[in-house]
This record gives structure tokens, C-alpha cells and sequence, in this order.
């Protein structure tokens, strides 16, 4: 089955620099590679996707790369306040259910 | 509330007690899942349900039982619960273009 695989594990970066996340995935069937931020006690919440057929996304502060040869894929936050500090997850599917294979997760921290 | 609620928010059993985690939607999205997060493995996904009467095994199904009778419900068992059941456990709905999105969660620790 995937494996997704996500670094770094924990983050700190000072307000006003970038972040960036990297996760690479196993199988080259999947298509779409959503990001989940998860604040303390809530549930996950996608804040960005990217499908197979697109190499970057972005939305305001926050973008997405994709290297499908390679099979990894990358967040990117510009500009960091301390409203994102929180842990990121990315994610990769396949098939018709689209099921998600999610990787272990980055704490990221902002710090003033 | 439009959305995905999950109940209870907390839960405390004993090992070798039954279970049940609810799960509700009211957006009568076809895909619902169930995922269970512990530190270092991220949100691994236990089943999955395409429709009221269909329902899959995901990565983690052992131990575990679910039913859809109805499109908007999808409860999780624990049949007979043990310690490493232990987590947190999130239910999911799949709106259009894959999207899914999370409840709240359920914190449950098996003692």
C-alpha cells in the first residue's frame, strides 16, 4: 500500500520567516495530496490540495509543489505568523474511494 | 449545525468492554471513514463506508466494527476494548473533488 513519509517532525521558526514541509509518497498511482492543519484539540482542516496533473498550487500565504517524477511534494508558508503554529499533515490517495495515507505530522512553531 | 459531530468527546472503559464511538453528518456526503491518530503514526484509517450498507477495512481494522444503516451515521465499535485502543479517534465525510472533513474527534483511553 502508500507510505507517506513527512519531515521535518518539529519546526520553529521565527514570525515573519517561511516554513517549509516536505513529504514524499511510494506509489506512483496516487493523484491528489491534500495538507491538513490541526490545532490543539480539534480535528484535522484541509487548508490546501494539489492534484497529480499540477505541478503548484498556491493561496495566499500558503503554497504547494508537486514533483511527480520524484514522488514528493512540499508546503510552503510565507510570511509566518503565530496563528499557524500548529501540526501539518500531508496526505496522499488513490483509487475511487480516495482513501488518505497520511504522514506522521510537522509541529510547527512560530515564535515572536 | 450543518457539519460532522462526533460523541462522546471523551471516553474512559476498561479493557474487555464494548464501545461504541457515533458519528454523524448532515451534509449526506456517499464517503465516510473512520482514522485513529497516535503520536509518530499520523491518522491511519481503520474503515471506510461508500454508502449506507457497503463498508470497507482500511489500514487498521482489527478489533474494530462498524454499520451504516443510514447514509448520515456511521458508528464505530470496540467490541471488546483493550489498551492499545488507546487514541484519538476522528470520522471523516468525502464531499466533491475528494475533500474530506474531519469531526472534532473522540479521545478515548482504555484502562
Amino acid at each position: 500500500g502508500e507510505n507517506v513519509e513527512q519531515h521535518p517532525s518539529t519546526l520553529s521558526v521565527q514570525e515573519g520567516d517561511s516554513a517549509v514541509i516536505k513529504c514524499t509518497y511510494s506509489d506512483s498511482a496516487s493523484n491528489y495530496f491534500p495538507w491538513y492543519k490541526q490545532e490543539l484539540g480539534k480535528g484535522p482542516q484541509l487548508i490546501i490540495d494539489i492534484r497529480s496533473n499540477v505541478g503548484e498550487k498556491k493561496d495566499q500565504r500558503i503554497a504547494v509543489t508537486l514533483n511527480k517524477t520524484a514522488k514528493h511534494f512540499s508546503l510552503h508558508i510565507t510570511e509566518t505568523q503565530p496563528e499557524d503554529s500548529a501540526v501539518y499533515f500531508c496526505a496522499a490517495s488513490t483509487g475511487t474511494a480516495s482513501k488518505l495515507t497520511f504522514g506522521t505530522g510537522t509541529r510547527l512553531q512560530v515564535t515572536l | 449545525d450543518a457539519g460532522i459531530t462526533q460523541s462522546p468527546r471523551y471516553k474512559i472503559t476498561e479493557t474487555g468492554r464494548q464501545v461504541t464511538l457515533m458519528c454523524h453528518q448532515t451534509w449526506s456526503h456517499s464517503y465516510m471513514f473512520w482514522y485513529r491518530q497516535d503520536l509518530g503514526h499520523g491518522l491511519r484509517l481503520i474503515y471506510y463506508s461508500a454508502a449506507a450498507d457497503i463498508t470497507d477495512k482500511g489500514e487498521v481494522p482489527d478489533g474494530y466494527v462498524v454499520s451504516r444503516s443510514k447514509t448520515e451515521n456511521f458508528p464505530l465499535t470496540l467490541e471488546s476494548a483493550t489498551r492499545s485502543q488507546t487514541s484519538v479517534y476522528f470520522c471523516a465525510s468525502r464531499a466533491a473533488r475528494d475533500i474530506q472533513y474531519f469531526g472534532a474527534g473522540t479521545r478515548l483511553s482504555v484502562l
